[in-house]
């Protein structure tokens, strides 16, 4: 969706390292979502964010969602290989559907 | 277990064939789509319905037609397939309201020769 823009487009990092995924949006976001998707399967629920300056945490992953909730941040702290994969941000709230971005490719080595 | 579930998982078809992916989804959502991920595009919608009977075009609707048969059902027909409708199709369903959880089916994967 050219409403919303991940960067970067792909990532490659070293196990145990950090990295950020961010999410911009064209308009105000009324509900983000982020989901991880492995390669070749469906797309998995990581969280929902609705308020803006909220934030949420599942075991390592964090995800921000700005006080203007134009732009949401998803950060991986000390990366593991079961963290690659494709990770997708949606926004709802703009008519009865939910619109992707074209999504981050993210690859571990160890 | 509940959730979202997609017919066939693979299929190949020759060009100018037609076929049907069939969806349903037992949490008694009101709203279901269909969408399509090619690589480097993420998922665009091609169509939508806001709730039994209604359905609605997304992004991509060119080259596809959709049937909300019950609340449980929503399939998508390709009339007469195409090589650029290569790609890996999802079935979704929620509430039907902002803020609810979107669930995903597994996928189906087309290729079309």
């Amino acid at each position: 969706s050219q409403e919303l823009e991940q960067s970067p487009q792909s990532l490659i990092v070293q196990e145990g390292k950090n990295l950020t995924i961010n999410c911009t949006s064209s308009k105000t976001l009324y509900g983000l979502y982020w989901y991880k998707q492995k390669y070749g399967e469906g797309l998995i629920f990581l969280m929902m964010l609705q308020k803006g300056g909220e934030e949420k945490s599942h075991e390592k992953i964090t995800a921000k969602l700005d006080e203007k909730k134009q732009q949401s941040s998803l950060h991986i702290t000390a990366s593991q290989p079961s963290h690659a994969g494709i990770y997708l941000c949606g926004a709802s709230g703009w008519g009865n559907k939910l619109v992707f971005g074209a999504g981050t490719i993210l690859r571990v080595k160890s | 277990n509940a959730g979202v579930t997609q017919t066939p998982k693979f299929q190949v078809l020759k060009t100018g064939q037609s076929m049907t992916l069939q969806c349903a989804q037992d949490m008694n959502h009101n709203s279901m789509y269909w969408y399509r991920q090619d690589p480097g595009m993420g998922l665009r919608l091609i169509y939508y319905s806001a709730s039994e009977g209604t359905t609605d075009k997304g992004e991509v609707p060119n080259g596809y037609n959709v049937s909300r048969l019950n609340k449980r059902e929503f399939s998508l027909r390709l009339e007469s397939a195409a090589p650029s409708q290569t790609s890996v199709y999802f079935c979704a369903s929620n509430q039907g309201e902002s803020g609810y959880g979107y669930t995903f089916g597994s996928g189906t994967r087309l290729t079309v020769v």
